[in-house]
């Protein structure tokens, strides 16, 4: 079936901007994540939806990070006023609830490539 | 301390030896711990999960898990260079039994075989 797709593969954009990236996770998976990766490094988490609901937001660096799940499915992370800091790969992960044996299993989209110049 | 460390590495062995990975973890009451594989470039791919202690194989791949020394380590059988990638430790720091939350990475391993 088909995994986690992630939108747009790379992005591009100028300090100060505005951008918004899509997950849209495997079909059924009713836990959603995004993290970021920088080189070199593992991926941190920045927030966890179960359902439409942001269950744990605890990774957002400060207010200009945003995550949306409206219906419980598709999430766009948004990111204001855009910084040369926030240039990494972010990443969504999904996950079953409720299976017998599936013990918060995640299984990554492609990533999406921020830079911000 | 970190919250889940693993050796940088890089890790070199040749094709058809055991890789040993390994990763330590500080929370005592993490009950959920998986190994991805990253190649260059590419997301995470999983490839192991473990809960309970002691060794669990698939393929060549085998995970073992001490919950009394908080170390958790990924052995590979007959390593080929395919699988030369890093190797990412993740752990469910605020597990339950059934916990559903972040996971914590170690900043990985580079695995490479050399033929």
């Amino acid at each position: 079936g088909a995994g986690v797709s992630q939108t747009p593969s790379n992005k591009v954009t100028e300090k100060g901007k505005y951008v918004e990236l899509r997950c849209d996770p495997i079909s059924g998976h009713t836990a959603l994540y995004w993290y970021r990766q920088s080189l070199g490094q593992g991926p941190e988490f920045l927030i966890y939806f179960q359902g439409t609901g942001a269950a744990d937001d605890s990774g957002l660096p400060n207010d200009r990070f945003f995550a949306v799940r409206p219906e419980g499915s598709v999430s766009t992370l948004k990111i204001q006023r855009t910084e040369r800091g926030d240039s990494a790969v972010y990443l969504c992960a999904s996950s079953p609830r409720g299976q017998v044996g599936s013990y918060n299993e995640q299984f990554f989209g492609p990533g999406t490539r921020l830079t911000v110049l | 301390q970190k919250e889940v460390e693993q050796n940088s590495g890089p890790l070199s062995v040749p094709e058809g030896a055991i890789a040993s990975l390994n990763c330590t973890y500080s929370d005592r009451g993490s009950q959920s711990f998986f190994w991805y594989r990253q190649y260059s470039g590419k997301s995470p791919e999983l490839i192991m999960s473990i809960y309970s202690n002691g060794d669990k194989e698939d393929g060549r791949f085998t995970a073992q898990l001490n919950k009394a020394s908080q170390y958790v380590s990924l052995l590979i059988r007959d390593s080929q260079p395919s699988d030369s990638a890093t190797y990412l430790c993740a752990v469910n720091i605020n597990a339950g039994g059934t916990s559903y939350g972040k996971l914590t990475f170690g900043q990985g391993t580079i695995l490479t075989v050399h033929p």
